[in-house]
Protein backbone atom coordinates (compact mmCIF):
# COMPACT_ATOMS: atom_id res chain seq x y z
CA UNK A 1 0.00 0.00 0.00
CA UNK A 2 1.09 3.72 -0.53
CA UNK A 3 2.42 5.03 2.57
CA UNK A 4 4.62 8.26 3.59
CA UNK A 5 6.78 8.09 6.11
CA UNK A 6 8.40 10.75 8.06
CA UNK A 7 10.01 9.43 11.52
CA UNK A 8 11.48 12.61 12.39
CA UNK A 9 8.49 14.12 14.69
CA UNK A 10 10.11 17.21 15.62
CA UNK A 11 13.61 19.06 15.03
CA UNK A 12 15.32 21.97 16.71
CA UNK A 13 17.93 23.90 15.18
CA UNK A 14 20.13 26.88 16.03
CA UNK A 15 20.18 29.45 12.71
CA UNK A 16 22.60 28.80 10.38
CA UNK A 17 22.53 25.42 11.16
CA UNK A 18 21.99 22.64 8.26
CA UNK A 19 19.15 20.10 8.95
CA UNK A 20 17.70 17.19 6.98
CA UNK A 21 14.34 16.49 6.71
CA UNK A 22 13.68 12.61 5.67
CA UNK A 23 10.56 11.60 3.67
CA UNK A 24 10.85 7.33 2.99
CA UNK A 25 7.61 6.34 0.39
CA UNK A 26 6.20 3.16 -0.43
CA UNK A 27 4.43 2.51 -3.41
CA UNK A 28 3.23 -0.35 -5.76
CA UNK A 29 3.44 1.98 -9.03
CA UNK A 30 6.34 2.60 -11.53
CA UNK A 31 5.01 6.30 -12.15
CA UNK A 32 4.51 8.11 -9.09
CA UNK A 33 5.27 11.54 -7.76
CA UNK A 34 6.90 13.00 -5.07
CA UNK A 35 5.72 16.59 -3.25
CA UNK A 36 7.33 18.33 -0.17
CA UNK A 37 5.45 21.48 0.83
CA UNK A 38 5.65 23.70 3.87
CA UNK A 39 3.05 24.70 6.71
CA UNK A 40 3.76 27.42 8.87
CA UNK A 41 1.88 28.37 11.56
CA UNK A 42 -0.76 30.23 9.45
CA UNK A 43 -2.21 27.16 7.82
CA UNK A 44 -1.76 27.09 4.34
CA UNK A 45 0.05 24.42 2.40
CA UNK A 46 2.87 25.98 0.61
CA UNK A 47 4.44 23.56 -2.25
CA UNK A 48 8.22 23.55 -2.51
CA UNK A 49 8.82 20.98 -5.06
CA UNK A 50 7.58 18.34 -6.79
CA UNK A 51 9.69 15.18 -8.29
CA UNK A 52 8.87 12.44 -10.48
CA UNK A 53 9.88 8.54 -9.98
CA UNK A 54 11.72 9.02 -13.40
CA UNK A 55 14.23 12.03 -12.64
CA UNK A 56 16.54 11.36 -9.93
CA UNK A 57 18.47 14.27 -10.47
CA UNK A 58 19.17 16.65 -6.85
CA UNK A 59 17.79 19.40 -7.35
CA UNK A 60 18.78 23.16 -5.40
CA UNK A 61 16.82 26.14 -5.01
CA UNK A 62 18.43 28.65 -3.25
CA UNK A 63 19.44 27.45 0.58
CA UNK A 64 16.69 24.23 -0.39
CA UNK A 65 17.74 21.15 -1.43
CA UNK A 66 16.65 17.54 -2.49
CA UNK A 67 18.19 14.14 -2.67
CA UNK A 68 15.84 11.57 -4.56
CA UNK A 69 17.29 7.93 -4.20
CA UNK A 70 14.76 5.57 -5.86
CA UNK A 71 17.13 2.68 -4.21
CA UNK A 72 16.20 3.57 -0.51
CA UNK A 73 12.71 5.23 -1.39
CA UNK A 74 13.73 8.23 -0.11
CA UNK A 75 13.04 11.99 -1.20
CA UNK A 76 14.85 13.93 1.61
CA UNK A 77 15.11 17.48 2.46
CA UNK A 78 17.88 19.55 3.52
CA UNK A 79 17.86 23.41 4.25
CA UNK A 80 21.11 24.76 4.61
CA UNK A 81 21.90 27.74 7.11
CA UNK A 82 18.95 27.56 9.08
CA UNK A 83 16.34 30.84 9.47
CA UNK A 84 13.98 31.79 11.82
CA UNK A 85 11.81 32.07 8.73
CA UNK A 86 12.22 28.34 8.31
CA UNK A 87 10.15 27.76 11.09
CA UNK A 88 7.41 25.56 10.27
CA UNK A 89 6.13 21.88 9.30
CA UNK A 90 7.77 20.11 6.58
CA UNK A 91 5.14 17.24 4.94
CA UNK A 92 6.38 14.68 1.92
CA UNK A 93 3.24 13.65 0.14
CA UNK A 94 3.53 11.13 -2.90
CA UNK A 95 0.38 10.75 -5.71
CA UNK A 96 0.97 7.43 -7.74
CA UNK A 97 -0.92 6.81 -10.89
CA UNK A 98 -2.77 3.63 -9.35
CA UNK A 99 -6.58 3.36 -9.91
CA UNK A 100 -6.42 5.89 -12.62
CA UNK A 101 -6.18 9.47 -12.92
CA UNK A 102 -6.33 11.19 -9.60
CA UNK A 103 -4.90 14.12 -7.60
CA UNK A 104 -4.95 12.24 -4.28
CA UNK A 105 -1.90 13.01 -2.42
CA UNK A 106 -0.46 10.96 0.68
CA UNK A 107 0.66 12.93 3.57
CA UNK A 108 3.63 11.96 5.81
CA UNK A 109 3.17 13.14 9.02
CA UNK A 110 4.98 16.00 9.01
CA UNK A 111 8.19 17.33 10.86
CA UNK A 112 7.89 20.12 12.76
CA UNK A 113 10.90 22.12 12.30
CA UNK A 114 11.56 25.27 14.89
CA UNK A 115 14.99 27.32 14.10
CA UNK A 116 16.04 29.42 17.59
CA UNK A 117 18.09 32.46 16.89
CA UNK B 1 -2.69 35.69 -10.26
CA UNK B 2 -4.41 35.48 -6.68
CA UNK B 3 -4.30 31.91 -4.42
CA UNK B 4 -6.94 29.69 -3.42
CA UNK B 5 -9.45 31.27 -1.33
CA UNK B 6 -11.40 29.43 1.19
CA UNK B 7 -14.75 31.00 3.15
CA UNK B 8 -15.02 31.11 6.20
CA UNK B 9 -11.80 31.09 7.81
CA UNK B 10 -12.98 30.17 11.21
CA UNK B 11 -16.47 28.68 12.23
CA UNK B 12 -17.96 27.26 15.65
CA UNK B 13 -20.45 24.65 15.83
CA UNK B 14 -22.54 22.39 17.90
CA UNK B 15 -22.94 18.78 17.90
CA UNK B 16 -25.60 17.57 15.23
CA UNK B 17 -25.65 20.49 12.61
CA UNK B 18 -24.75 20.98 9.95
CA UNK B 19 -21.99 23.04 8.02
CA UNK B 20 -20.72 24.31 4.26
CA UNK B 21 -17.42 25.05 3.56
CA UNK B 22 -16.55 27.25 -0.12
CA UNK B 23 -13.40 27.09 -1.65
CA UNK B 24 -12.75 29.65 -4.85
CA UNK B 25 -9.86 27.83 -6.62
CA UNK B 26 -6.75 29.59 -8.43
CA UNK B 27 -8.14 31.14 -12.12
CA UNK B 28 -8.08 28.48 -14.59
CA UNK B 29 -7.70 25.73 -12.55
CA UNK B 30 -10.62 23.60 -12.91
CA UNK B 31 -9.37 20.47 -9.89
CA UNK B 32 -10.63 21.01 -6.17
CA UNK B 33 -9.79 18.64 -3.88
CA UNK B 34 -10.47 18.53 -0.16
CA UNK B 35 -8.44 17.63 2.42
CA UNK B 36 -8.77 17.04 6.93
CA UNK B 37 -6.04 17.64 9.31
CA UNK B 38 -6.38 17.07 12.92
CA UNK B 39 -3.69 16.43 15.33
CA UNK B 40 -4.22 12.98 15.11
CA UNK B 41 -4.66 11.54 11.99
CA UNK B 42 -2.53 14.00 10.17
CA UNK B 43 -3.57 14.94 6.68
CA UNK B 44 -6.09 12.83 4.90
CA UNK B 45 -7.61 13.28 2.00
CA UNK B 46 -11.07 13.78 1.28
CA UNK B 47 -12.41 14.18 -2.11
CA UNK B 48 -11.63 15.57 -5.71
CA UNK B 49 -13.60 16.87 -8.46
CA UNK B 50 -13.22 17.66 -11.52
CA UNK B 51 -15.10 19.22 -14.58
CA UNK B 52 -18.32 19.00 -11.90
CA UNK B 53 -18.08 15.63 -11.60
CA UNK B 54 -16.55 13.97 -7.91
CA UNK B 55 -13.12 11.70 -9.04
CA UNK B 56 -11.86 10.06 -5.99
CA UNK B 57 -13.18 10.36 -2.41
CA UNK B 58 -11.17 9.22 0.52
CA UNK B 59 -12.07 7.40 3.38
CA UNK B 60 -15.07 9.33 5.04
CA UNK B 61 -18.73 8.65 6.27
CA UNK B 62 -21.36 9.34 3.70
CA UNK B 63 -22.03 12.97 6.12
CA UNK B 64 -18.57 14.53 3.89
CA UNK B 65 -20.52 15.75 0.80
CA UNK B 66 -18.78 18.03 -1.62
CA UNK B 67 -20.03 19.58 -4.98
CA UNK B 68 -18.11 21.49 -7.66
CA UNK B 69 -20.00 23.93 -10.00
CA UNK B 70 -19.26 24.95 -13.44
CA UNK B 71 -17.20 27.87 -12.45
CA UNK B 72 -14.91 25.34 -10.92
CA UNK B 73 -15.67 26.63 -7.36
CA UNK B 74 -16.55 24.13 -4.76
CA UNK B 75 -18.55 23.56 -1.36
CA UNK B 76 -18.37 20.54 0.95
CA UNK B 77 -20.73 20.01 3.21
CA UNK B 78 -20.58 18.03 6.65
CA UNK B 79 -24.29 17.16 8.03
CA UNK B 80 -24.71 15.57 11.72
CA UNK B 81 -21.49 17.45 12.68
CA UNK B 82 -19.70 15.25 15.92
CA UNK B 83 -16.77 16.33 18.36
CA UNK B 84 -14.42 14.49 15.82
CA UNK B 85 -15.20 16.55 12.68
CA UNK B 86 -12.84 19.97 14.24
CA UNK B 87 -10.29 20.17 11.96
CA UNK B 88 -8.84 22.24 9.47
CA UNK B 89 -10.24 21.64 5.83
CA UNK B 90 -7.92 22.28 3.41
CA UNK B 91 -8.97 22.69 -0.22
CA UNK B 92 -6.50 22.68 -2.93
CA UNK B 93 -6.66 23.58 -6.69
CA UNK B 94 -4.93 22.57 -10.07
CA UNK B 95 -5.19 22.98 -13.65
CA UNK B 96 -6.21 19.77 -14.48
CA UNK B 97 -6.51 16.22 -13.05
CA UNK B 98 -3.77 13.60 -12.32
CA UNK B 99 -1.12 12.35 -10.20
CA UNK B 100 1.88 14.92 -12.06
CA UNK B 101 -0.72 18.06 -11.54
CA UNK B 102 0.92 20.56 -8.74
CA UNK B 103 -1.62 21.44 -5.93
CA UNK B 104 -2.07 24.57 -4.38
CA UNK B 105 -3.84 24.97 -1.02
CA UNK B 106 -5.70 27.73 0.53
CA UNK B 107 -5.44 28.93 4.11
CA UNK B 108 -8.14 26.01 5.17
CA UNK B 109 -11.54 26.83 7.04
CA UNK B 110 -10.94 26.12 11.03
CA UNK B 111 -13.55 24.12 11.98
CA UNK B 112 -14.73 23.74 15.72
CA UNK B 113 -17.43 21.48 16.65
CA UNK B 114 -18.91 21.83 20.62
Amino acid sequence: AQKVTQAQTEISVVEKEDVTLDCVYETRDTTYYLFWYKQPPSGELVFLIRRNSFDEQNEISGRYSWNFQKSTSSFNFTITASQVVDSAVYFCALSEEYGGATNKLIFGTGTLLAVQP
Amino acid sequence: KAGVTQTPRYLIKTRGQQVTLSCSPISGHRSVSWYQQTPGQGLQFLFEYFSETQRNKGNFPGRFSGRQFSNSRSEMNVSTLELGDSALYLCASSPSQGLRETQYFGPGTRLLVL
